[in-house]
């Protein structure tokens, strides 16, 4: 089966904490894209990749980085600078197909600090 | 500048009722929009996109959506409501000004009364 995966589903984290949440995709998609979901809220872009070893920041990237050192794989770290980790993270990719194409959604991770 | 606004935070309907959710959009160039459903604790899965051709779309589950250009609207519908179509609806829109750049909606709850 083609999909998203992230893991874990569920993550606590102290306060000064770095962690690192996964995102892996076998759609053989050029595209991944970290969203952060808050209650009553869109979503919101944090970090993109259209290519391996390329990345750029999205609307909210303070307090997180990425690395995109594989095509299937785009993890997220939210570091002890990131003021309220709190909330629902979505990893999705996409095909760049002209740039029109949808994005598929991996099940997400949710994050409390602790 | 691209903008989505979802014109209810929540709409009530009873099983067996229409269903409408209402998009509108801001778009400088020529657009494609997408609906997706986010089930509590879940990624989103896409309902449907527009994306030129067809102005009414249909998706999954009994779902559709009409684009019109003229009154920059993209609703959604369905003509009889289940229980299991309780969720959260976000409308999106993929555009490109300078860059490709995907905004969603902040999203409609809907309920379902039995």
């Amino acid at each position: 089966d083609g999909g998203i995966t992230q893991s874990p589903k569920y993550l606590f984290r102290k306060e000064g904490q770095n962690v690192t949440l996964s995102c892996e995709q076998n759609l053989n998609h050029d595209a991944m894209y970290w969203y952060r979901q808050d209650p009553g809220q869109g979503l919101r872009l944090i970090y993109y990749s259209q290519i391996v070893n390329d990345f750029q920041k999205g609307d909210i990237a303070e307090g997180y980085s990425v690395s995109r050192e594989k095509k299937e794989s785009f993890p997220l770290t939210v570091t002890s600078a990131q003021k309220n980790p709190t909330a629902f993270y979505l990893c999705a990719s996409s095909d760049p197909g002209g740039g029109y194409n949808e994005q598929f959604f991996g099940p997400g991770t949710r994050l409390t600090v602790l | 500048a691209q903008s989505v606004t979802q014109l209810d935070s929540h709409v009530s309907v009873s099983e067996g009722t229409p269903v409408l959710l209402r998009c509108n959009y801001s778009s400088s160039y020529s657009p494609s929009l997408f609906w997706y459903v986010q089930h509590p604790n879940k990624g989103l899965q896409l309902l449907l996109k527009y994306t030129s051709a067809a102005t009414l779309v249909k998706g999954i589950n009994g779902f559709e959506a009409e684009f019109k250009k003229s009154e920059t609207s993209f609703h959604l519908t369905k003509p009889s409501a289940h229980m299991s179509d309780a969720a959260e609806y976000f409308c999106v829109v993929r555009d490109y000004t300078g860059g490709f750049k995907t905004i969603f909606g902040a999203g409609t709850r809907l309920f379902v009364k039995a």
